[in-house]
Protein backbone atom coordinates (compact mmCIF):
# COMPACT_ATOMS: atom_id res chain seq x y z
CA UNK A 1 0.00 0.00 0.00
CA UNK A 2 1.57 3.64 -1.11
CA UNK A 3 0.81 6.07 1.31
CA UNK A 4 0.88 9.77 1.69
CA UNK A 5 1.30 11.73 4.55
CA UNK A 6 0.55 15.22 5.06
CA UNK A 7 1.64 18.11 7.30
CA UNK A 8 0.50 19.35 9.45
CA UNK A 9 -2.94 17.89 9.93
CA UNK A 10 -4.34 21.99 10.58
CA UNK A 11 -2.90 25.15 10.45
CA UNK A 12 -4.30 28.19 11.21
CA UNK A 13 -2.57 31.51 10.37
CA UNK A 14 -3.24 35.22 9.88
CA UNK A 15 -4.27 36.71 6.39
CA UNK A 16 -0.45 37.79 5.17
CA UNK A 17 1.45 35.47 6.74
CA UNK A 18 3.75 32.48 4.47
CA UNK A 19 3.08 28.58 4.84
CA UNK A 20 4.09 25.50 3.42
CA UNK A 21 2.48 21.65 3.69
CA UNK A 22 4.03 17.93 2.88
CA UNK A 23 3.17 15.50 1.30
CA UNK A 24 5.52 12.51 2.17
CA UNK A 25 5.73 9.26 0.99
CA UNK A 26 8.19 5.88 0.93
CA UNK A 27 6.84 4.98 -2.81
CA UNK A 28 7.51 6.91 -6.17
CA UNK A 29 5.40 8.31 -8.17
CA UNK A 30 5.18 8.66 -11.44
CA UNK A 31 3.03 12.20 -11.21
CA UNK A 32 1.20 13.88 -8.26
CA UNK A 33 -1.19 16.46 -7.92
CA UNK A 34 -2.45 19.12 -5.82
CA UNK A 35 -6.01 19.85 -5.21
CA UNK A 36 -8.00 22.21 -2.76
CA UNK A 37 -11.53 21.05 -1.72
CA UNK A 38 -14.11 23.09 -0.09
CA UNK A 39 -16.80 21.89 2.83
CA UNK A 40 -19.54 19.74 1.01
CA UNK A 41 -17.78 19.97 -2.52
CA UNK A 42 -15.56 17.82 -4.36
CA UNK A 43 -11.59 18.68 -5.10
CA UNK A 44 -10.52 20.89 -7.38
CA UNK A 45 -7.38 20.00 -9.62
CA UNK A 46 -4.90 23.13 -8.52
CA UNK A 47 -1.49 21.49 -10.48
CA UNK A 48 0.15 18.29 -11.21
CA UNK A 49 4.19 17.39 -11.21
CA UNK A 50 6.08 15.33 -12.52
CA UNK A 51 9.49 15.49 -13.34
CA UNK A 52 11.72 15.09 -9.70
CA UNK A 53 12.95 18.76 -8.72
CA UNK A 54 9.89 20.39 -10.68
CA UNK A 55 9.18 23.46 -9.62
CA UNK A 56 5.52 25.18 -10.58
CA UNK A 57 4.03 28.65 -9.75
CA UNK A 58 0.40 29.17 -9.59
CA UNK A 59 0.15 32.68 -8.32
CA UNK A 60 1.19 33.33 -5.13
CA UNK A 61 1.55 29.19 -4.94
CA UNK A 62 4.30 27.51 -5.22
CA UNK A 63 4.62 23.67 -5.52
CA UNK A 64 7.78 21.87 -5.72
CA UNK A 65 8.07 17.53 -6.48
CA UNK A 66 11.20 16.35 -4.64
CA UNK A 67 14.30 14.96 -6.59
CA UNK A 68 13.31 10.81 -6.14
CA UNK A 69 9.52 11.89 -6.51
CA UNK A 70 8.66 11.01 -3.53
CA UNK A 71 7.58 13.83 -1.51
CA UNK A 72 5.97 17.38 -2.26
CA UNK A 73 5.53 20.49 -0.89
CA UNK A 74 2.94 23.54 -1.24
CA UNK A 75 4.29 27.04 -0.28
CA UNK A 76 1.46 30.09 -0.10
CA UNK A 77 2.97 33.47 -0.18
CA UNK A 78 1.06 35.73 1.67
CA UNK A 79 -2.03 33.65 2.36
CA UNK A 80 -5.35 35.59 2.00
CA UNK A 81 -8.75 34.38 3.89
CA UNK A 82 -9.70 32.46 -0.12
CA UNK A 83 -6.78 30.24 0.95
CA UNK A 84 -8.71 28.53 3.59
CA UNK A 85 -9.41 24.94 2.58
CA UNK A 86 -8.39 21.42 2.40
CA UNK A 87 -5.54 20.68 0.44
CA UNK A 88 -4.81 17.22 -0.65
CA UNK A 89 -2.16 15.77 -2.27
CA UNK A 90 -2.62 12.08 -4.42
CA UNK A 91 -0.08 10.38 -6.13
CA UNK A 92 -0.27 8.21 -9.40
CA UNK A 93 2.44 5.11 -10.28
CA UNK A 94 2.74 3.85 -13.68
CA UNK A 95 -0.01 1.78 -15.14
CA UNK A 96 -1.79 1.96 -11.81
CA UNK A 97 -4.98 3.21 -13.12
CA UNK A 98 -5.77 5.17 -9.82
CA UNK A 99 -4.18 7.83 -7.54
CA UNK A 100 -3.67 7.30 -3.78
CA UNK A 101 -4.98 10.24 -1.73
CA UNK A 102 -3.25 11.52 2.06
CA UNK A 103 -5.94 12.81 4.24
CA UNK A 104 -4.59 16.57 3.77
CA UNK A 105 -3.50 19.77 5.31
CA UNK A 106 -6.89 22.28 6.59
CA UNK A 107 -5.42 25.21 6.29
CA UNK A 108 -8.03 28.50 7.50
CA UNK A 109 -6.42 32.05 6.83
CA UNK A 110 -7.95 34.29 9.59
CA UNK A 111 -8.76 38.22 8.41
CA UNK B 1 -18.34 21.56 -21.14
CA UNK B 2 -19.94 21.73 -17.56
CA UNK B 3 -17.45 19.28 -16.15
CA UNK B 4 -17.95 16.49 -13.83
CA UNK B 5 -21.86 15.92 -12.69
CA UNK B 6 -23.35 14.30 -9.60
CA UNK B 7 -27.08 13.15 -8.78
CA UNK B 8 -28.17 13.39 -6.30
CA UNK B 9 -26.04 16.05 -3.92
CA UNK B 10 -27.72 14.71 -1.39
CA UNK B 11 -29.27 11.47 -0.02
CA UNK B 12 -31.03 9.99 3.42
CA UNK B 13 -31.82 6.89 3.51
CA UNK B 14 -32.72 4.36 6.07
CA UNK B 15 -30.73 1.25 7.39
CA UNK B 16 -31.57 -1.62 4.89
CA UNK B 17 -32.62 0.39 2.02
CA UNK B 18 -30.76 0.44 -1.78
CA UNK B 19 -29.63 3.36 -2.86
CA UNK B 20 -28.03 4.49 -6.59
CA UNK B 21 -25.75 7.64 -7.25
CA UNK B 22 -24.97 8.78 -11.11
CA UNK B 23 -22.34 10.44 -12.51
CA UNK B 24 -21.59 12.33 -15.86
CA UNK B 25 -18.16 12.68 -16.44
CA UNK B 26 -16.44 15.41 -18.79
CA UNK B 27 -17.76 13.94 -22.14
CA UNK B 28 -14.27 13.24 -23.76
CA UNK B 29 -12.28 11.80 -20.99
CA UNK B 30 -12.34 7.63 -20.92
CA UNK B 31 -11.36 6.83 -17.22
CA UNK B 32 -14.19 7.13 -14.30
CA UNK B 33 -13.18 6.62 -11.03
CA UNK B 34 -15.68 6.19 -7.47
CA UNK B 35 -13.93 7.32 -4.26
CA UNK B 36 -15.75 7.51 -1.13
CA UNK B 37 -14.90 10.23 1.33
CA UNK B 38 -15.33 10.30 5.08
CA UNK B 39 -14.58 14.03 7.64
CA UNK B 40 -11.37 14.31 8.05
CA UNK B 41 -10.12 11.96 5.44
CA UNK B 42 -9.28 11.91 1.87
CA UNK B 43 -10.71 10.50 -0.72
CA UNK B 44 -10.76 6.42 -0.78
CA UNK B 45 -10.64 4.67 -4.15
CA UNK B 46 -13.36 2.14 -4.46
CA UNK B 47 -13.28 1.43 -8.12
CA UNK B 48 -12.45 2.66 -11.91
CA UNK B 49 -13.35 2.31 -15.41
CA UNK B 50 -12.02 2.79 -18.45
CA UNK B 51 -14.08 3.21 -21.03
CA UNK B 52 -16.88 0.57 -20.09
CA UNK B 53 -14.75 -2.03 -18.67
CA UNK B 54 -14.21 -2.11 -14.46
CA UNK B 55 -10.34 -2.27 -14.18
CA UNK B 56 -10.06 -2.10 -11.15
CA UNK B 57 -11.89 -2.50 -7.38
CA UNK B 58 -11.07 -1.93 -4.27
CA UNK B 59 -10.63 -4.98 -1.59
CA UNK B 60 -12.22 -2.78 0.85
CA UNK B 61 -15.15 -2.47 -0.89
CA UNK B 62 -18.03 -4.41 -0.16
CA UNK B 63 -20.21 -6.89 -2.17
CA UNK B 64 -22.91 -4.87 -1.42
CA UNK B 65 -21.57 -2.12 -3.51
CA UNK B 66 -21.06 -2.42 -7.41
CA UNK B 67 -20.51 0.46 -10.24
CA UNK B 68 -21.36 0.59 -14.17
CA UNK B 69 -20.25 2.38 -17.12
CA UNK B 70 -22.51 0.54 -19.43
CA UNK B 71 -22.13 2.37 -22.40
CA UNK B 72 -18.75 4.33 -21.47
CA UNK B 73 -20.33 7.45 -20.68
CA UNK B 74 -22.12 7.66 -17.29
CA UNK B 75 -21.78 5.70 -14.07
CA UNK B 76 -23.44 4.30 -11.70
CA UNK B 77 -23.20 3.42 -8.22
CA UNK B 78 -25.58 1.11 -6.40
CA UNK B 79 -25.13 0.14 -2.26
CA UNK B 80 -27.52 -2.22 -1.51
CA UNK B 81 -28.86 -2.91 2.12
CA UNK B 82 -27.30 -0.05 3.44
CA UNK B 83 -25.41 0.33 7.20
CA UNK B 84 -24.79 3.48 9.16
CA UNK B 85 -21.36 2.94 8.31
CA UNK B 86 -21.93 4.04 4.72
CA UNK B 87 -22.36 7.15 5.47
CA UNK B 88 -19.96 9.25 3.88
CA UNK B 89 -19.66 11.58 0.54
CA UNK B 90 -19.05 9.55 -2.47
CA UNK B 91 -16.90 11.14 -4.91
CA UNK B 92 -16.70 10.86 -8.76
CA UNK B 93 -13.72 11.96 -10.68
CA UNK B 94 -13.08 11.53 -14.58
CA UNK B 95 -9.73 11.79 -16.34
CA UNK B 96 -8.09 10.72 -19.89
CA UNK B 97 -5.76 8.04 -20.46
CA UNK B 98 -2.53 10.29 -21.11
CA UNK B 99 0.57 9.62 -20.50
CA UNK B 100 1.82 10.41 -17.02
CA UNK B 101 -0.20 12.28 -15.28
CA UNK B 102 -3.28 11.37 -13.78
CA UNK B 103 -4.84 14.68 -13.76
CA UNK B 104 -8.94 13.72 -12.00
CA UNK B 105 -11.64 16.13 -12.10
CA UNK B 106 -13.79 15.51 -9.29
CA UNK B 107 -18.13 16.33 -9.29
CA UNK B 108 -19.40 18.04 -6.44
CA UNK B 109 -20.17 14.52 -5.00
CA UNK B 110 -23.19 12.85 -3.67
CA UNK B 111 -23.50 13.05 0.47
CA UNK B 112 -25.25 10.16 1.76
CA UNK B 113 -26.93 9.77 5.46
CA UNK B 114 -27.64 6.07 6.52
CA UNK B 115 -30.37 6.12 9.69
Amino acid sequence: TQLLEQSPQFLSIQEGENLTVYCNSSSVFSSLQWYRQEPGEGPVLLVTVVTGGEVKKLKRLTFQFGDARKDSSLHITAAQPGDTGLYLCAGAQTNAGKSTFGDGTTLTVKP
Amino acid sequence: DTGVSQDPRHKITKRGQNVTFRCDPISEHNRLYWYRQTLGQGPEFLTYFQNEAQLEKSRLLSNRFSAERPKGSFSTLEIQRTEQGDSAMYLCASSLDAGLTYEQYFGPGTRLTVT
